[in-house]
């Protein structure tokens, strides 16, 4: 299994300019996530998805769209980038369905750079 | 959701053990306490958690309180390569798989 994959490694993008982050997992995974990381702080919920169809938005969602047609996909879409959204963006994957106890698997990261 | 509480860095001497607390005071009967770590801004990766008993595994053991107010994470025999940021999170299923992440303890393993 390759587990979470995330396209690109690295972007730089311009003020206004709009972005996909691609995310799959091949776990059969029903939970999927967008985290995004400032230096030197944790990570932050932007939107999660509890299956195919269903998404929900998470602590800092503004600014960042998704949708989830497939289990095994989950985009983040960035519209009009500000440099306030420079930022390391993680994806996650769970096997979720309601279970007591639910390990997350990250993807390696996407490093975007807004100028 | 239960708030966690770590010291911001220690230190640890190559082939010793390292011990991390965490406290968790205001923890629910049905949380879990989860440990993940971040090795150098790669995505976090999964060490162990529990709910009120000890536990191991191949990476680490916890220590949880008979109280549950706090734990703590066990790498036997610490190695550079643990050199990393340890996120000590409380779990519960009503968070529907969303995890809180704080600051963590930054683990610098020294030879």
């Amino acid at each position: 299994n390759a587990g979470v994959t995330q396209t690109p490694k690295f972007r730089i993008l311009k003020i206004g300019q709009s972005m996909t982050l691609q995310c799959a997992q091949d776990m059969n995974h029903n939970y999927m996530y967008w985290y995004r990381q400032d230096p030197g702080m944790g990570l932050k919920l932007i939107y999660y998805s509890v299956g195919a169809g269903i998404t929900d938005k998470g602590e800092v969602p503004n600014g960042y769209n998704v949708s989830r047609s497939t289990t095994e996909d989950f985009p983040l879409r960035l519209e009009l980038a500000a440099p306030s959204q420079t930022s390391v963006y993680f994806c996650a994957s769970s096997p979720g369905g309601g279970r007591l106890t639910d390990t997350q698997y990250f993807g390696p990261g996407t490093r975007l750079t807004v100028l | 959701d239960a708030k966690t509480t770590q010291p911001t860095s220690m230190d640890c001497a190559e082939g010793r053990a390292a011990n991390l607390p965490c406290n968790h005071s205001t923890i629910s009967g049905n949380e879990y306490v989860y440990w993940y770590r971040q090795i150098h801004s790669q995505g976090p990766q999964y060490i162990i958690h529990g709910l009120k008993n000890n536990e191991t595994n191949e990476m680490a053991s916890l220590i949880i309180t008979e109280d549950r107010k706090s734990s703590t994470l066990i790498l036997p025999h610490a190695t550079l390569r643990d050199t990393a940021v340890y996120y000590c999170i409380v779990y519960g299923s009503s968070n529907t798989g969303k995890l809180i992440f704080g600051q963590g303890t930054t683990l610098q393993v020294k030879p």
